[in-house]
């Protein structure tokens, strides 16, 4: 099994709602991250998780709150956004945090109305 | 800011012909990447090319790195309209432990029938 799976594929919510994101692998891959990718730019780093731990914030707002439940899992959880946060959520895995070769899912659309 | 900038940032070519995009990246590298991204999906990670190398074919791929300009190049030989899509360079950044993958702005290549 090669593949990170993300769920939803698409999301539209409200400024008001809350909302998570969800990322799975089984390659016991021990490096997880987020990416936000706006329309014809490139993946922008959000967090980092090495070993279950954060290792890297990117400034990232706090109405973006991460968690790594387990090694396999990694949620984003989401509250108050705004309509600028509207873009392409990415999940990438690799086997440790020295990036030789990143796995990514294919993505959740989030629409925030 | 980008590590990575790419040019062109958008080629068009007939099926059959060689694509060619650069990347140049501003500080030293352990090691540089390339992925691609079909519209609105994930990435797929197709060449990893270390500083110490000048050279690395995968199958229709060709990928240089020049580390004395601080550039590489990724060639695609008898292009399809498989081939469509969006290609980033991508380099490392960070510290051991807190390394993040960093990623150019990418060339959206189109392949015509």
């Amino acid at each position: 099994d090669t593949e990170v799976t993300q769920t939803p594929k698409h999301l539209v919510m409200g400024m008001t709602n809350k909302k998570s994101l969800k990322c799975e692998q089984h390659m016991g891959h021990r490096a997880m991250y987020w990416y936000k990718q706006k329309a014809k730019k490139p993946p922008e780093l959000m967090f980092v998780y090495s070993y279950e731990k954060l290792s890297i914030n990117e400034s990232v707002p706090s109405r973006f709150s991460p968690e790594c439940p387990n090694s396999s899992l990694l949620n984003l959880h989401l509250h108050a956004l705004q309509p600028e946060d509207s873009a392409l959520y990415l999940c990438a895995s690799s086997q440790d945090p020295g990036w030789r070769k990143a796995f990514f899912g294919q993505g959740t659309r989030l629409t925030v109305v | 800011s980008q590590q990575g900038e790419e040019d062109p940032q958008a080629l068009s070519i007939q099926e059959g012909e060689n694509a060619t995009m650069n990347c140049s990246y501003k500080t030293s590298i352990n090691n540089l990447q390339w992925y691609r991204q079909n519209s609105g999906r994930g990435l797929v990670h197709l060449i990893l090319i270390r500083s110490n190398e000048r050279e690395k074919h995968s199958g229709r791929l060709r990928v240089t790195l020049d580390t004395s300009k601080k550039s590489s190049s990724l060639l695609i030989t008898a292009s399809r309209a498989a081939d469509t899509a969006s290609y980033f360079c991508a380099t490392e950044k960070g510290t051991q432990g807190a390394q993040k993958l960093v990623f150019g702005q990418g060339t959206r290549l189109t392949i015509n029938p």
